[in-house]
């Protein structure tokens, strides 16, 4: 069974504070992502990452950054976090080549005030 | 660009009655296309893919390239049918990694007693 845990449930950060989300899976997968789920918008892709080190832009980067140190970790950074970030965060990876789905962690709601 | 459109944020059945939840794409080539379900305080998991042309829990979807339509079908609604339902799409032209989904917005089905 794929295991992807997300630091934490719940989150509740100030105006202005840099926030780390963190997310860890331990299936060897190549592809992580990170995407924030809000109602009537659906999931939106913030960035994803196909290997170590590598990082690619999803559709609404700005404001965020990632980092993928470790094939297993796979960081959300918000470098001034702002209440339009205000979100549920959603981690997923995706493995072997023949297979595009995905496994979600179990989201972190952050709370910006 | 790729585009995934599901016209319905709220479905309400009743028990016992038939559910389509639908999805129509936009999309050059062949996709890859797939139901995403999410039920209360649980992750975002995989129902099924339609190049697998399984049913799961009875639901059932057919690729339909005329209509570029994947609509998900139940014959008889269940109470824990209720959740909200994500159709995506993945495909060789999704990007720098193609393991990238692009998700449409979701439609909460809600089946009633």
């Amino acid at each position: 069974d794929v295991k992807v845990t997300q630091s934490s449930r719940y989150l509740v950060k100030r105006t202005g504070e840099k926030v780390f989300l963190e997310c860890v899976q331990d299936m060897d997968h190549e592809n992580m992502f990170w995407y924030r789920q809000d109602p009537g918008l659906g999931l939106r892709l913030i960035y994803f990452s196909y290997d170590v080190k590598m990082k690619e832009k999803g559709d609404i980067p700005e404001g965020y950054s990632v980092s993928r140190e470790k094939k297993e970790r796979f960081s959300l950074i918000l470098e001034s976090a702002s209440t339009n970030q205000t979100s549920m965060y959603l981690c997923a990876t995706a493995g072997p080549a023949y297979s595009y789905e995905q496994y979600f962690g179990p989201g972190t709601r952050l709370t910006v005030t | 660009a790729q585009r995934v459109t599901q016209p319905e944020k709220l479905l309400s059945v009743f028990k016992g009655a038939p559910v389509e939840l639908k999805c129509n794409y936009s999309y050059s080539g062949s996709p890859e296309l797939f139901w995403y379900v999410q039920y209360s305080r649980q992750r975002l998991q995989l129902l099924l893919r339609h190049i697998s042309r399984e049913s799961i829990k009875g639901f059932t979807a057919d690729l339909n390239k005329g209509e570029t339509s994947f609509h998900l079908k139940k014959p008889f609604a269940q109470e824990e049918d209720s959740a909200m339902y994500y159709c995506a799409l993945s495909g060789p032209d999704s990007g720098a990694g193609s393991y990238q989904l692009t998700f449409g917005k979701g439609t909460k089905l809600s089946v009633i007693p």
